[in-house]
């Protein structure tokens, strides 16, 4: 079985700051891991993944994530937010065995104040 | 490049009316899924089609039904609808039809009330 858990529903960040989005993931099996965004009244679309290879991943729109499987986290970084950065941002595991669909956490809304 | 096509966008319902959701994708991929946004709880996967001919129940599938109609179109049934199936829905699709390791695209979803 996969879950994933995102800690935080919300996280404001002033603009030109660090933003932290945290995921942590459980898998039985070797995961894949994405990052989704949502920008309002639409569907999502794909930030970046995590597949095997390099844990450092890098992503649209500066983002990156670093896979740490000692943790089992999955963590979306961006040095500096931008207004436009706001939106609500999923994290996701998958697997190539089992059920053949990704597993979503519950979401994080960032916000960014001027 | 329409990409996944969802209609209708906006729907509202008695309870106990029937109603079907439609989805189509252009980008020939093998896998299709139907997935509920409800807030705080992320989305939460219905039913997926792994393959044309092939469906599949995913977490929340009780009170929905769904069929391949072919590679490009995945419908989704309410039956008998309920005020617990106001949501919004979201159709994707992808390439893979082995493990569930590639990117989704997604439709812009179809929000629907119960009253």
């Amino acid at each position: 079985a996969q879950s994933v858990t995102q800690l935080g529903s919300h996280v404001s960040v002033s603009e030109g700051a660090l933003v932290l989005l945290r995921c942590n993931y459980s898998s039985s099996v070797p995961p894949y891991l994405f990052w989704y965004v949502q920008y309002p009244n639409q569907g999502l679309q794909l930030l970046l993944k995590y597949t095997t290879g390099a844990t450092l991943v890098k992503g649209i729109n500066g983002f990156e994530a670093e896979f740490k499987k000692s943790e089992t986290s999955f963590h979306l970084t961006k040095p500096s937010a931008h207004m436009s950065d706001a939106a609500e941002y999923f994290c996701a595991v998958g697997s190539d065995t089992g059920r053949r669909a990704l597993t979503f956490g519950s979401g994080t809304r960032l916000q960014v104040q001027p | 490049n329409a990409g996944v096509t969802q209609t209708p966008k906006f729907q509202v319902l008695k309870t106990g009316q029937s109603m079907t959701l439609q989805c189509a994708q252009d980008m020939n991929h093998n896998s299709m899924y139907w997935y509920r946004q409800d807030p705080g709880m992320g989305l939460r996967l219905i039913y997926y089609s792994a393959s044309e001919g092939t469906t599949d129940k995913g977490e929340v599938p009780n009170g929905y039904n769904v069929s391949r109609l072919n590679k490009r179109e995945f419908s989704l049934r309410l039956e008998s609808a309920a005020p617990s199936q106001t949501s919004v829905y979201f159709c994707a699709s992808s390439v893979s039809s082995g493990g569930n390791t590639g990117e989704l695209f997604f439709g812009e979803g179809s929000r629907l009330t119960v009253l």
